[in-house]
C-alpha cells in the first residue's frame, strides 16, 4: 500500500536551523492530513493537522503545508531542537463519516537534530 | 493532558493462544480505533468502532479478531488463535469527534508470539 510515501528515510539537521519533512499522497479521496512524532516503543503523538480547504497551519515552531495539486505536503520544524529527534509520520484520512478513522500512515521519516 | 492507556505494555504468547489486549480511551472520546505496526513496516489501521459497532475494519481484521466495549471505560481487542504473523506493537486510539477531530494513539502493547 503506497498511497502515502514518506521517501526520505531520514533526515539530519543542525539545531536551530529548520527542519523540513515531507509526504506524497496518491489518493485523491484524502482530506485530512495530519503529522504525527514517534519515540521508539511509544505511540505516535499528535502535532499538527490540516485539513484539504486549507495550504497552510502552524502551531509553534511547527507548520504544514499542503499543496492539493501536487498531492504533496510538508512539515516545516523552525528552530529544530535535539528533542525533535524522533520518528515523524505522515498520516491522511478520506472524508467524514466512517471513513476519518482509517487513516493511512506514511513510512516514516527519522529525524536527527544535532546540538 | 488526558490520555489513552494500553494494556499489558508487553506480552509473550504460544501460537494458538487467545490474546486480549485492553485500552481506556479518554473519557469523553466516542469513536475508538486499533492500529498495528509490525516490526519494520507501516502503522497499519485494522478496526474503528463507534456506537457500539464496528464502522470499518480493514482486511488484516479477519475473523479471528474481535473488538468489545464491555462497560463505559475499556475497549478491548481479542485475538482468537493467536499466529506468529500476529507478532507487532499494537496501538489503540480514540477521538473525540470524526473529520477535524484529533486521534489520539495509546502507548502501544508489544505482542510476542513464539
Amino acid at each position: 500500500d503506497q498511497q502515502v510515501k514518506q521517501n526520505s528515510p531520514s533526515l539530519s539537521v543542525q539545531e536551530g536551523r529548520i527542519s523540513i519533512l515531507n509526504c506524497d499522497y496518491t489518493n485523491s479521496m484524502f482530506d485530512y492530513f495530519l503529522w504525527y512524532k514517534k519515540y521508539p516503543a511509544e505511540g505516535p503523538t499528535f502535532l499538527i493537522s490540516i485539513s484539504s480547504i486549507k495550504d497552510k497551519n502552524e502551531d509553534g515552531r511547527f507548520t504544514v503545508f499542503l499543496n492539493k495539486s501536487a498531492k504533496h505536503l510538508s512539515l516545516h520544524i523552525v528552530p529544530s531542537q535535539p528533542g525533535d529527534s524522533a520518528v515523524y509520520f505522515c498520516a491522511a484520512s478520506g472524508a467524514g463519516g466512517t471513513s476519518y478513522g482509517k487513516l493511512t500512515f506514511g513510512q516514516g521519516t527519522i529525524l536527527t537534530v544535532h546540538p | 493532558e488526558p490520555e489513552v492507556t494500553q494494556t499489558p505494555s508487553h506480552q509473550v504468547t504460544q501460537m494458538g493462544q487467545e490474546v486480549i489486549l485492553r485500552c481506556v480511551p479518554i473519557s469523553n472520546h466516542l469513536y475508538f480505533y486499533w492500529y498495528r505496526q509490525i516490526l519494520g513496516q507501516k502503522v497499519e489501521f485494522l478496526v474503528s468502532f463507534y456506537n457500539n459497532e464496528i464502522s470499518e475494519k480493514s482486511e488484516i481484521f479477519d475473523d479471528q479478531f474481535s473488538v468489545e466495549r464491555p462497560d463505559g471505560s475499556n475497549f478491548t481487542l481479542k485475538i482468537r488463535s493467536t499466529k506468529l504473523e500476529d507478532s507487532a506493537m499494537y496501538f489503540c486510539a480514540s477521538s473525540y469527534g470524526t473529520l477535524g477531530n484529533t486521534i489520539y494513539f495509546g502507548e502501544g502493547s508489544w505482542l510476542t508470539v513464539v
